[in-house]
């Protein structure tokens, strides 16, 4: 069965504070994604990559940085956690066999304190 | 500037009636239009797709509506069930393989009442 794995259900961080969310898909996935939910906002881009070591800014980079070492994980790096990137993290993988076929993590809710 | 636009945010419906959801985009660009179901606590799921090429298609209660010169496409749920209470949200996308990711609307909460 297809699975996105996110290292973490939950996170606590302080103001300031070096964030890694880690992201792992058993799929073979060459495209990988990490997106963030709001209310009212729905799911907004925040980078992707498809391909190992390579990375695109998507719609709201800002503050935000990304790894893909091994075609199979793809970690979001929160330089210095602010108040306003508490939010809902959302990792995503798809293959072009699956067009437009995107699957999703369980997400990471992150408070920034 | 928001690409894909959703209506309505939240939508009671009684069961056994139709849910519609309605979607708009702007960018012609765009060639392939999913839907995505998520439940509370979990991520979304791929519900159904449509391309351009193709004005309706249908699997089980779920069918999609695409009306390409009006640059609009809707979710039809039939006979709509309390299952069906979740948050729906329409997308784009650009690439064959969805390889620069998708565009999504700001979601549509349903509920469907016994």
């Amino acid at each position: 069965d297809v699975k996105v794995t996110q290292s973490s259900r939950y996170l606590v961080k302080r103001t300031g504070e070096k964030v890694f969310l880690e992201c792992v898909q058993d799929m073979d996935h060459e495209n990988m994604f990490w997106y963030r939910q709001d209310p009212g906002l729905g799911l907004r881009l925040i980078y992707f990559s498809y391909d190992v070591k390579m990375k695109e800014k998507g719609d709201i980079p800002e503050g935000y940085s990304v790894s893909r070492e091994k075609k199979e994980r793809f970690s979001l790096i929160l330089e210095s956690a602010s108040t306003n990137q508490t939010s809902m993290y959302l990792c995503a993988s798809s293959t072009p066999s699956i067009r437009g076929g995107a699957f999703f993590g369980q997400g990471t809710r992150l408070t920034v304190v | 500037q928001q690409q894909v636009k959703q209506s309505p945010q939240s939508l009671i419906v009684q069961k056994g009636g139709i849910s519609i959801i309605n979607c708009a985009y702007e960018n012609t660009a765009f060639d392939y239009f999913p839907w995505y179901q998520q439940f509370p606590g979990k991520g979304p799921a791929l519900l159904i797709a449509i391309r351009p090429d193709v004005s309706e298609k249908k699997e089980g209660r779920f069918t999609i509506s695409f009306n390409k010169s009006a640059k609009q496409f809707s979710l039809h749920i039939m006979d709509s069930q309390p299952g069906d209470s979740a948050t729906y949200f329409c997308a784009a996308s650009m690439s064959g393989g969805g390889a620069d990711g998708l565009t999504f609307g700001k979601g549509t909460h349903l509920i469907i009442q016994p």
